[in-house]
């Protein structure tokens, strides 16, 4: 079992649509978790943290369950700007101070 | 500044020479990171520097060599790469490692080996 696992889509939604994305992680010791965006040939960006009691930063709304070791990020009202491979990160468990990727999503969002 | 600097921006080797990837940053970040990523993969851990001192290789090839001068460079040092080693060649620093923060990529190099 791979130790991030994400659906790695694609998704294709027209403009304004919500979208939700899930991510399950396998080490119960995982410490810290991480939705990181990344567009084609460039490098992995930090979008948002993730936290037990959820955290919104505008159209993003992450999520974490620790019971069922489950991370979600859902986006509203979605931009073309949003076209990009989202990653869900995982830091700790298995390798103290390691990030550990899942697959990554690919959302493309079209007019 | 918030930045992580990598240079160069892309490399093509052939498989007798020797390069180097270079990494800076200047956020006082005392972890900083190597990462392999091939295309439609995410990035692979490498190398680990926590206080300039190296404290995970994810068993990774002697063929590449890392090296942190002090805490603000971190460098990797390639010699007698194969052709599969091609990839994005991506730096990241952190605050300390293993903490809640996450990491800032540099944009990587591009290495092609031939």
């Amino acid at each position: 079992r791979k130790e991030v696992e994400q659906d790695p889509g694609p998704f294709n939604v027209p403009e304004g649509a919500t979208v939700a994305f899930n991510c399950t992680y396998s080490n119960s010791a995982s410490q810290s978790f991480f939705w990181y965006r990344q567009d084609c040939r460039k490098e992995p960006k930090l979008l948002m943290s993730v936290y037990s009691s959820g955290n919104e930063d505008g159209r993003f709304t992450a999520q974490l369950n620790r019971a069922s070791q489950y991370i979600s990020l859902l986006i509203r009202d979605s931009k073309l700007s949003d076209s990009a491979t989202y990653l869900c990160v995982v830091n700790g468990g298995t390798s103290y101070g390691k990030l550990t990727f899942g697959q990554g999503t690919i959302l493309t969002v079209h007019p | 500044d918030t930045e992580v600097t990598q240079t160069p921006k892309h490399l093509v080797m052939g498989m007798t020479n020797k390069k180097s990837l270079k990494c800076e940053q200047h956020m006082g970040h005392r972890a900083m990171y190597w990462y392999k990523q091939k295309a439609k993969k995410p990035p692979e851990l490498m190398f680990v520097y926590s206080y300039e001192k190296l404290s995970i290789n994810e068993s990774v090839p002697s063929r590449f060599s890392p090296e942190c001068p002090n805490s603000s460079l971190l460098n990797l040092h390639l010699h007698a790469l194969q052709p599969e080693d091609s990839a994005l060649y991506l730096c990241a620093s952190s605050q300390v490692s293993g903490t809640g923060v996450g990491y800032t990529f540099g944009s990587g190099t591009r290495l092609t080996v031939v």
